[in-house]
């Protein structure tokens, strides 16, 4: 079976730029994750959805949004780029909404590395 | 609020040497905690979990316990592999309001030498 898979792999944007990644989650999971990883730093939590509908979000400015579709896959937008929005962006899928006890694993995509110049 | 911290790295060990990555959490309830390794250029992927205190993890030799006392949960191993080394980051469950998502630490390097 296919993991979470993500797109493209790479990217580069100027400043100001806008720019879309795009997640498609394991078959059957309904819960879409998405990550911010900056070089040297662990994964900050930024949104999660869960059957179309935004469940939670983290410490993040306007500029980012995202949504979830029908099919369960989900897209991140971020505008108005900064040289800080650098990262590899995760997205993670899981079968339920919380990932505390009872536990469900998140499964994580291999990311899409922005680079903005 | 909630937050992880892990020993800093890079750690470099010898094949078949012990292995400690320590980590502490701060956190309101009863978290799950987390280990989480990262090979390089890819995702994420599960080591091992711990949903209540004193559960241990265990997952290809590594091993954690959770301890509620010392609010810790750090990672060990016998006898390390070349194959492990990689990036591993301690994680908790944010159990506030309804998301549950993950909160990690910086993460550790590991290097293991021949």
């Amino acid at each position: 079976d296919a993991g979470v898979t993500q797109s493209p792999t790479h990217l580069i944007k100027t400043r100001g730029q806008h720019v879309t990644l795009r997640c498609s989650p394991i078959s059957g999971h309904k819960s879409v994750s998405w990550y911010q990883q900056v070089l040297g730093q662990g994964p900050q939590f930024i949104f999660q959805y869960y059957e179309k509908e935004e469940r939670g979000r983290g410490n993040f400015p306007d500029r980012f949004s995202a949504r979830q579709f029908p099919n369960y896959s989900s897209e991140l937008n971020v505008n108005a780029l900064l040289l800080g929005d650098s990262a590899l962006y995760l997205c993670a899928s899981s079968s339920l909404l919380a990932a505390g006890p009872p536990y469900n694993e998140q499964f994580f995509g291999p990311g899409t590395r922005l680079t903005v110049l | 609020g909630n937050s992880v911290t892990q020993m800093e790295g890079p750690v470099t060990l010898s094949e078949e040497a012990f292995l400690t990555i320590n980590c502490t959490y701060t956190a309101t309830g009863y978290p799950s905690l987390f280990w989480y390794v990262q090979y390089p250029g890819e995702g994420l992927q599960l080591l091992l979990k711990a949903t209540k205190a004193d559960d241990k993890g265990s997952n290809k030799g590594f091993e954690a316990t959770y301890r509620k006392e010392t609010t810790s949960f750090h990672l060990e191993k016998g006898s390390v592999q070349v194959s492990d080394s990689a990036v591993y980051f301690c994680a908790l469950s944010d159990l506030r309001g309804s998301q549950g998502n993950l909160i990690f630490g910086k993460g550790t390097k590991l290097s293991v030498k021949p």
